[in-house]
């Protein structure tokens, strides 16, 4: 069993849409990351939470720590934001876990 | 300020031979953890270094191992090289210490295994 479960596998929206990105995980964690990648490979870290809610842009991730749960929202998606969203869990060790991510399309 | 530099970014190189990655994390940042990603694992934890000692380890055999130098840059060497090892290899740097701060990530070296 995987410590971190994503869903959806794969995602495709029309512009404008409202996108939900949810994350399990079972471990203890210190922090929950929310991750960005293009193809091409480069990644960009978008978010890293312990609790409540952080919002950057059109761009909302929350933790329910007691839930073990995170969801990563896109607000008025965009074609740009067609990646792979990946979250990732850290524990005071500074080790990482993984989710299998989430490929988002977004269609114009 | 300069992001976290990896190089070099594409290689190739033949079965059995070894190879050695190279990362420059942002100035200021001591930690720098590595990460291998292929289609059928995913993203995995390698290994996390924080002033020049791995904090660190992930379940990877002996043939992967790295070091960080005195001025933050870290090296990950990976011998007798497999089939299976050809991935894509990114590293990531942090402030470290004992406060989990945000990570940065380079823009990894894809290694191609023949």
């Amino acid at each position: 069993k995987n410590e971190v479960e994503q869903s959806p596998q794969n995602l495709t929206a029309q512009e404008g849409e409202f996108i939900t990105i949810n994350c399990s995980y079972s471990v203890g964690i210190s922090a929950l990351h929310w991750l960005q990648q293009h193809p091409g490979g480069g990644i960009v870290s978008l978010f890293m939470l312990s609790s409540g809610k952080k919002k950057h842009g059109r761009l909302i991730a929350t933790i329910n720590i007691q839930e073990k749960h995170s969801s990563l929202h896109i607000t008025a998606s965009h074609p740009r934001d067609s990646a792979v969203y990946i979250c990732a869990v850290s524990n005071t060790g500074n080790q990482f876990y993984f989710g299998t991510g989430t490929s988002l399309t977004v269609i114009p | 300020k300069a992001g976290v530099t990896q190089t070099p970014r594409y290689l190739i190189k033949t079965r059995g031979q070894q190879v050695t990655l190279s990362c420059s994390p942002i100035s200021g940042h001591r930690s720098v953890s590595w990460y291998q990603q292929t289609p059928g694992q995913g993203l995995q934890f390698l290994f996390e270094y924080f002033s020049e000692t791995q904090r660190n380890k992930g379940n990877f055999p002996g043939r992967f191992s790295g070091r960080q130098f005195s001025n933050s840059r870290s090296e990950m060497n990976v011998s007798t090289l497999e089939l299976g090892d050809s991935a894509l290899y990114l590293c990531a740097s942090s402030l470290g210490g004992t406060v989990n701060y945000g990570y940065t990530f380079g823009s990894g070296t894809r290694l191609t295994v023949v």
